[in-house]
């Protein structure tokens, strides 16, 4: 069974940071690309970032660019989310997923597929 | 922020068909990135429901159907049933943003 485990979120201070992680099993994740999804309370879902499946390769959204930090563990088969300087606006439910381009021979632009239950995250004095 | 426009809210009874609409620009869905949609339950993550613009993984039903045409994508819902209520989500990827886009979401009620 393929599953994803997000787990580190919690209670913040405005300015302050945070490690989130995502566990994985039932499937390579040392070859595939992952992300990580937020979504406000109350609101739509936003693409926060992007890694290759060797780490070497990353890109971040406008909004957490230079304040998250996205990486990962292939021998552990986790994902992390480093999160500095936040703000109320970090607010959010946070989920990673699995990254997929190609499926039954033909390639798309990237989708995720499965997505973990999320954690939240609430940055708040 | 969504780049992608759908409309907040459909609605329709047990049975209809209702269609979700989708609508991007000339630097996401009108360039030729392909649309992708997400089923989101209540108090649930979301859940793959159409990739590559018309695809279903396993498991989806085939009352759930997607199409693409210039600059928006629409997802349609046939035999519609109390189980499909649910937030429903495009995405595509930006040229302008560099970044993966989201819809703003459409809320499905079944009457």
């Amino acid at each position: 069974e393929v599953r994803l485990v997000e787990s580190g979120g919690g209670l913040v201070q405005p300015g302050g940071s945070l490690r989130l992680s995502c566990g994985v099993s039932g499937f390579t994740f040392r070859t595939s690309w992952m992300q990580w999804v937020r979504q406000g309370p109350g609101k739509g879902l936003e693409w926060v970032s992007r890694i290759n499946s060797d780490g070497s390769g990353t890109s971040y959204a406008d909004s957490v660019k230079g304040r998250f930090t996205i990486s990962r563990d292939n021998a552990q088969n986790t994902l992390f989310l480093q999160m500095s300087s936040l703000t109320v606006e970090d607010t959010a439910v946070y989920y990673c997923g699995r990254e997929w381009d190609c499926s039954k021979g033909r390639c798309f632009t990237e989708w995720i597929d499965p997505w973990g239950q999320g954690t939240l995250v609430t940055v708040s004095s | 922020q969504s780049v992608l426009t759908q409309p907040p809210s459909v609605s329709g009874a047990p049975g209809q068909r209702v269609t979700i609409s989708c609508t991007g620009t000339s630097s996401n869905i009108g360039t030729g990135f392909d649309v992708h949609w997400y089923q989101q339950l209540p108090g649930a993550s979301p859940k793959l429901l159409i990739y590559g613009n018309t695809n279903r993984p396993s498991g989806v039903p085939d009352r759930f159907s997607g199409s693409k045409s210039a600059t928006s994508a629409s997802l349609a819902i046939t035999g519609l049933q109390a189980e499909d209520e649910a937030d429903y989500y495009c995405q595509s990827y930006d040229d302008r943003l560099g970044a993966y886009v989201f819809g703003t979401g459409t809320k499905v009620t079944v009457l």
